[in-house]
């Protein structure tokens, strides 16, 4: 069975100030792939990252980077000089592969509220 | 059409009603799935379909139908709705191959 854990429920910072979501899965499969998605106010969900098993480099865009272990089952996100932009619920997700096992495995959430 | 589309956007239903979620992808996605979406829960799958003519059960099933007559829609039916029922419902695809899911924009739920 896949899980999923974002233990931080809800973060608030000030803007600027940089923020570090976290999480940890578990899943028995060898190829698998790592999702976050962000859901602003708006309630549509934006996709933002994909990474698959096998690539184990952190990823940057812009304000936003990725930490990816396998060691410890984690992918972490952070946020560098947030916005109040950034502010919005962040969920991250696993995919076991396609076919039958491509179901997504979400996490519960995390609320990150950057005030001004 | 681009992308996924839901409907309706929101609805109010009395319990007992007999209601069905529209879902429409002009992708021609093969795979598709119906969640739901609850305060501390996150999205929880409900109904997926690798293919026309094929259906499975997600995580939280019961009290939900799916048919997938062809590629493009997906709908999702309550026979008869429970307050529990009131969710935000999310349907997506996915192009075979490929593992990202692509989200509509969601219908939100009210069951009284």
């Amino acid at each position: 069975a896949q899980k999923v854990t974002q233990a931080q429920t809800e973060i608030s910072v000030v803007e600027k100030e940089d923020v570090t979501l976290d999480c940890v899965y578990e899943t028995r499969d060898t190829t698998y792939y790592l999702f976050w998605y962000k859901q602003p106010p708006s309630g549509e969900l934006v996709f933002l990252i994909r990474r698959n098993s096998f690539d184990e480099q952190n990823e940057i865009s812009g304000r936003y980077s990725w930490n990816f272990q396998k060691s410890t089952s984690s992918f972490n996100f952070t946020i560098t000089a947030s916005q109040v932009v950034d502010s919005a619920v962040y969920f991250c997700a696993l995919s076991g592969g396609t076919g039958a096992n491509s179901k997504l495995t979400f996490g519960k959430g995390i609320t990150l509220s950057v005030r001004p | 059409i681009a992308g996924i589309t839901q409907a309706p956007t929101s609805q109010i239903l009395a319990a007992g009603r007999r209601m069905t979620l529209r879902c429409t992808q002009d992708m021609r996605h093969n795979a598709m799935y119906w969640y739901r979406q609850d305060l501390g829960l996150g999205l929880r799958l409900i109904h997926y379909s690798n293919t026309a003519g094929t259906t499975g059960k997600g995580e939280v099933p019961d009290g939900y139908s799916v048919s997938r007559a062809n590629t493009d829609d997906f709908p999702l039916t309550l026979a008869s709705a429970v307050p529990s029922q009131t969710s935000v419902y999310f349907c997506a695809s996915r192009r075979t191959g490929s593992n990202e899911q692509f989200f509509g924009p969601g219908t939100r739920l009210t069951v009284l």
